[in-house]
């Protein structure tokens, strides 16, 4: 089945420093990959996605790539800010069967301190 | 505003009793979706739902139940048989052919007295 394995955390930044949270995934055919980001004691938003091999995501700084060759879809951002701080979850999405879901990675908890 | 809502926000259950959390969006998505989240831990699916009046199980479906008369609404019960409730449940919604994008409902904290 489809699976996502995404860095432990949690990872604590200084401000102004550079972010890689690595993201791996397996899945049969073409999926969709996307980074959610949840801030505490809310749901999750979208971030960023890509939906093919070669694709750059971006929004708010942050940028991921859809890496085919190595089944990867790693977030950076160049200057982390501490309204960064949150947990940010790898996802694909894939269609199984006929029925569309999506699977989760674990998680990576991001502090980032002035 | 179009959203998707989630009530209550906190949630209390007494030994053996069943409780009812609401989900409702505005988006006109065809499909919604129930995810447990645990502390530290990533989303598990509970159950899902492609359109009205049809349902599938999840990977942790036990102890839960759903329906979907509506297609602005997917209830989940928390029934007596889930002996471990305690959680964070979000509900989410998609739209068919949009590429999986997930949108997400603010959440439920679900405590057990």
């Amino acid at each position: 089945g489809n699976s996502v394995t995404q860095m432990e955390g949690p990872v604590t930044l200084s401000e102004e420093a550079f972010l890689t949270i690595n993201c791996t995934y397996t899945a049969t055919g073409y999926p969709s990959l996307f980074w959610y980001v949840q801030y505490p004691g809310e749901g999750l938003q979208l971030l960023l996605k890509a939906t093919k091999a070669d694709d750059k995501g971006s929004n708010k700084g942050f940028e991921a790539t859809y890496r085919k060759e190595t089944t990867s879809f790693h977030l950076e951002k160049g200057s982390v800010q501490v309204s960064d701080s949150a947990v940010y979850f790898c996802a694909l999405y894939a269609a199984t069967g006929g029925y569309q879901k999506v699977t989760f990675g674990t998680g990576t908890k991001l502090q980032v301190i002035p | 505003d179009g959203g998707i809502t989630q009530s209550p926000k906190y949630l209390f259950r007494k030994e053996g009793q069943n409780v009812t959390l609401s989900c409702e969006q505005n988006l006109n998505h065809d499909a919604m979706y129930w995810y447990r989240q645990d502390p530290g831990q990533g989303l598990r699916l509970i159950y899902y739902s492609q359109i009205v009046n049809d349902f599938q199980k999840g990977d942790i479906a036990e102890g839960y139940s759903v329906s979907r008369e509506k297609k602005e609404s997917f209830p989940l019960t928390v029934t007596s048989a889930q002996k471990n409730p305690t959680a964070f449940y979000l509900c989410a919604s998609t739209l068919a052919g949009a590429g999986g994008t997930q949108y997400f409902g603010p959440g439920t904290r679900l405590l057990v007295l």
